[in-house]
């Protein structure tokens, strides 16, 4: 079954509204990832978490990784349009190769 | 610049039939990835490929099988396609990092 749940599934904000969405594990992860599908495209890779408690920012993007290594963020602050896409995250656990996709989060961004 | 190329963008098949879905990379890795994407599941990994010739069965195997003959191409087959293997497909290749390639949007009528 699903093991990387993500809520919400979709949201619909206000440019220039803030953006968050949520990521969490049944098991603890070696490293999270999170990923960005623009409409028609194909998922491309923004950051790695490595560390518990772990606070990375791209610009407007802030990830977090949590305390217990089950659980991660992403937040937007101020949205554009360019912003559009669905965020996916994806755990690894310490052993073996596999990624576990969380079901992502779709946002629109309404001019 | 990083590559992963897959043989289809858009396939129709038809149920009972043998789909071959082909995957390439050029970046060297050991690790490669087939992925079906569809509305509310998000990514559900098929198989994935460690090595030439090695293969490991992900969370949804059942009705597809894979093939690794060349570190630089995973294929994915279809053995006798069915309606509710309509789906995106996707290859990925990774060391660290997963690169996708465009995906193949597959209908089976």
């Amino acid at each position: 079954g699903q093991q990387v749940m993500q809520i919400p599934q979709y949201q619909h904000v206000q440019e220039g509204e803030d953006f968050t969405t949520y990521c969490n594990s049944s098991t603890t992860l070696s490293n999270i990832q999170w990923y960005k599908q623009r409409p028609g495209g194909h998922p491309v890779f923004l950051i790695q978490l490595v560390k518990s408690g772990e606070v990375k920012k791209q610009k407007r993007l802030t990830f977090q990784f949590g305390e217990a290594k089950k659980n991660s963020s992403l937040h937007i602050t101020a949205t554009q349009t360019t912003d559009v896409g669905t965020y996916f995250c994806a755990g690894r656990r310490d052993t073996g190769n596999q990624f576990y996709f969380g079901t992502g989060t779709s946002l629109t961004v309404i001019p | 610049d990083v590559k992963v190329t897959q043989s289809s963008r858009y396939l129709v098949k038809r149920t009972g039939e043998k789909v071959f879905l082909e995957c390439v990379q050029d970046m060297d890795h050991e690790n490669m990835f087939w992925y079906r994407q569809d509305p509310g599941l998000g990514l559900r990994l098929i198989y994935f490929s460690y090595d030439v010739k090695m293969k490991e069965k992900g969370d949804i195997p059942e009705g597809y099988s894979v093939s690794r003959e060349k570190k630089e191409r995973f294929s994915l087959i279809l053995e006798s396609a069915s309606t509710n293997q309509t789906s995106m497909y996707l290859c990925a290749s990774s060391f660290i990092i997963q690169y996708f390639g465009p995906g193949t949007r597959l209908l089976v009528l």
